[in-house]
């Protein structure tokens, strides 16, 4: 079964420490995995996109990695700040035509002062 | 547009009663996904389209839910007869043909009582 699943199911941390978000994917075929971000109330903005060649992509504090023989990745935030508190929700494309999507159940972060 | 506009931002039904979203992708954007998200929770994949065509339509349920994208309108996602268990917010996503970076709108509200 195509499934993306993520841990920690939520997450509180102190403003100005780091985190890791996990993903662990069994979709196939595999086309390429993306971050995103949803901030409460409005609709999910991608953060980083990586395909099966890339290992890493960063966007600023935000650092993906890609392990395609494990089928997993993470997505760790540098530094966060209370504008960080969001929910993160890993997205894998599946298939060879690029517009089938399966997505992960998220991960609640909440960053206190 | 530059953005994925939804409309209404927020929706209040009766049980048994009509429910029509609407979805205006972005210019030049020919694919659109609904989904619909319960309680901040999974995102639910329902329909695409590819212009005015169905792509995938795997997460519509069979009764009550109905959806089209003409062309010069808004795309909409009908539910006769609503639920309470249709209370969710429905995203819409649009992409470009050739890449599949979704853009979300900001979702409707939809609360059956």
């Amino acid at each position: 079964k195509n499934q993306v699943e993520q841990s920690p199911q939520s997450l509180i941390i102190l403003e100005g420490k780091n985190c890791t978000l996990q993903c662990n994917y069994t979709v196939s075929p595999f086309s390429n995995l993306r971050w995103y971000k949803q901030d409460t109330g409005r609709g999910p903005v991608s953060l980083t996109i990586m395909t099966f060649s890339e290992n890493t992509k960063s966007n600023g504090r935000y650092t993906a990695t890609l392990d395609a023989d494990t089928k997993q990745s993470s997505l760790h935030i540098t530094a966060s700040q209370l504008s960080d508190s969001a929910s993160y929700i890993c997205v894998v494309t599946m298939g060879h035509y690029g517009q089938n999507f399966v997505f992960g159940p998220g991960t609640r972060l909440s960053v206190l002062p | 547009g530059e953005e994925v506009a939804q409309t209404p931002k927020h929706l209040v039904r009766g049980e048994g009663q009509k429910a029509k979203l609407y979805c205006a992708p972005i210019k030049g954007h020919s694919y659109v996904f609904w989904y619909q998200q319960v309680l901040k929770n999974e995102f639910k994949f329902l329909i695409s389209f590819q212009n005015e065509n169905v792509f995938d339509e795997t997460g519509m349920p069979k009764e009550r839910f109905s959806a089209k994208c003409l062309p010069n309108s808004p795309c909409s996602l009908e539910i006769q007869a609503t639920k309470l268990e249709d209370s969710a917010v429905y995203f819409c996503a649009s992409s470009q043909p050739g890449t599949d970076t979704q853009y979300f709108g900001p979702g409707t509200r939809l609360t059956v009582l």
